[in-house]
């Protein structure tokens, strides 16, 4: 199906592991986004991508690690998961024209014991 | 730097009457607005957008947003609440000077009531 996918949708996982969350796009959409979404704050960008192999910080980065080495696919790692990392994860996505909006996937929500 | 501020974490109203969300924004450069909607345990939609031209904005299930420049707001409004609009809405403002990167508000809560 057409569209912006997100898995796993719930994780558990313990402080300290690794954790990676996939976001998949079938669009061919250049720009991928993570975002936090945390009560209170809305939703953070973490990182963001122009295009595959470009990628690029944004307002609460740390602890994160982002790759692209296709268009479509844009997975977030988590190298050494800490508490305050609880969080639902929305991936995003836009086409290279500007002012266009954004296309969400479904949400990740993770809890780290 | 680009900002959002959505000022009410909860806005109250009875099926039938108007509603109003609030939103200002500060950026540098000429602004992109948005509203997005989430219902529970669902990712973002997209509702509608400010771009240039009109400053009075149609989108998705009967909402409008009105530009103010002088103001520098972008409050959504609906003329008649549902009780299925009942859900978490959130302005958002990119700018061309930040092309592509969404700040957003804190979100406000909208509560239809029967």
């Amino acid at each position: 199906d057409a569209g912006i996918t997100q898995s796993p949708r719930y994780k558990i996982t313990e402080t300290g592991r690794q954790v990676t969350l996939m976001c998949h796009q079938t669009w061919s959409h250049s720009y991928m986004f993570w975002y936090r979404q945390d009560l209170g704050h809305g939703l953070r960008l973490i990182y963001y991508s122009a295009a595959a192999d470009i990628t690029d910080k944004g307002e609460v980065p740390d602890g994160y690690v982002v790759s692209r080495s296709k268009t479509e696919n844009f997975p977030l790692t988590l190298e050494s998961a800490t508490r305050s990392q609880t969080s639902v994860y929305f991936c995003a996505s836009h086409s290279n024209l500007e002012g266009n909006e954004q296309f969400f996937g479904p949400g990740t929500r993770l809890t780290v014991l | 730097a680009q900002s959002v501020a959505q000022p009410e974490d909860q806005v109250n109203v009875a099926e039938g009457n108007p509603l109003t969300v609030k939103c200002t924004y500060s950026v540098s450069g000429n602004p992109y607005l948005f509203w997005y909607v989430q219902y529970p345990n669902r990712g973002l939609q997209f509702l509608l957008k400010y771009i240039t031209g009109d400053n009075l904005v149609k989108g998705s299930y009967g909402f409008e947003a009105e530009f103010n420049k002088s103001q520098t707001s972008f409050h959504l409004k609906k003329p008649s609440a549902l009780v299925s609009d009942s859900a978490l809405y959130f302005c958002a403002v990119s700018s061309t000077d930040s092309w592509g990167k969404l700040q957003f508000g804190a979100g406000t809560q909208v509560v239809v009531t029967p």
